[in-house]
């Protein structure tokens, strides 16, 4: 089962920003926190990670708290393209537990 | 680089007949992956490889065997196929390390079908 709770669907106004909550109150010490996304049933696109400290990139930010058990994905600007259901997942980074386990994610709705 | 690719792109098969979906990576990423997804659901993890010659079972591996004979293929076999192997298959590949963790790639995936 997934080690995390997302809300099933949220809906953010073009241009506005998108924040996407994650609970993970589980998280063991050497898990860390990806967000995955997928687009109209194309394969999973990764999006971002970090493991304690919040890390931003060119396409969204992560904010997990100081206790590590949620996290917030933000995407500060959200298009229209930004429609998709999005996956929070933990996980070890590699060896026999590097298998990412998917929920039912989020699915976002970004409209005009 | 094309990443990860999958052939065929779609497939419908027939009760009991098999077939192998073919997966490829040009990354030269140690680690592959074999999902599957069901309508409305997430994906689950078949098998997964952490190198060329070692391969071991996921979530879901029943009715299904991989080999990993090279580092850049990881075909994913249906020997006798049923009606509840109809799902979208995803393959990935990676490069786990401290540093940059374990970033997946997916391929586009391969829609099949068992009448």
């Amino acid at each position: 089962d997934a080690k995390t709770t997302q809300p099933p669907s949220m809906d953010c106004a073009e241009g506005r920003a998108a924040n996407l909550p994650c609970n993970h109150s589980t998280i063991s010490g050497n898990e860390y926190v990806y967000w995955y996304r997928q687009i109209h049933s194309q394969g999973p696109q990764y999006i971002i990670h970090g493991l304690k400290n919040n890390e931003t990139n060119e396409m969204a930010s992560l904010i997990i708290t100081e206790d590590r058990k949620s996290s917030t994905l933000i995407l500060p600007h959200a298009t229209l393209r930004d429609t998709a259901v999005y996956y929070c997942i933990v996980m070890n980074y590699g060896g026999s537990q590097g298998n990412l386990i998917f929920g039912k994610g989020t699915k976002l709705s970004v409209k005009p | 680089n094309a990443g990860v690719t999958q052939t065929p792109k779609f497939r419908i098969l027939k009760i009991g007949q098999s077939m192998t979906l073919q997966c490829t990576q040009d990354m030269n990423h140690n680690y592959m992956y074999w999902y599957r997804q069901d309508p409305g659901m997430g994906l689950k993890l078949i098998y997964y490889s952490v190198g060329a010659g070692i391969t071991d079972k996921g979530e879901v591996p029943n009715g299904y065997n991989v080999s990993r004979s090279t580092t850049e293929d990881f075909p994913l076999r249906l020997e006798l196929a049923a009606p509840s192997q109809t799902s979208v298959y995803f393959c990935a590949s990676s490069y786990p390390s401290l540093r940059v963790g374990n970033e997946q790639f997916f391929g586009p995936g391969t829609r099949l079908t068992v009448l």
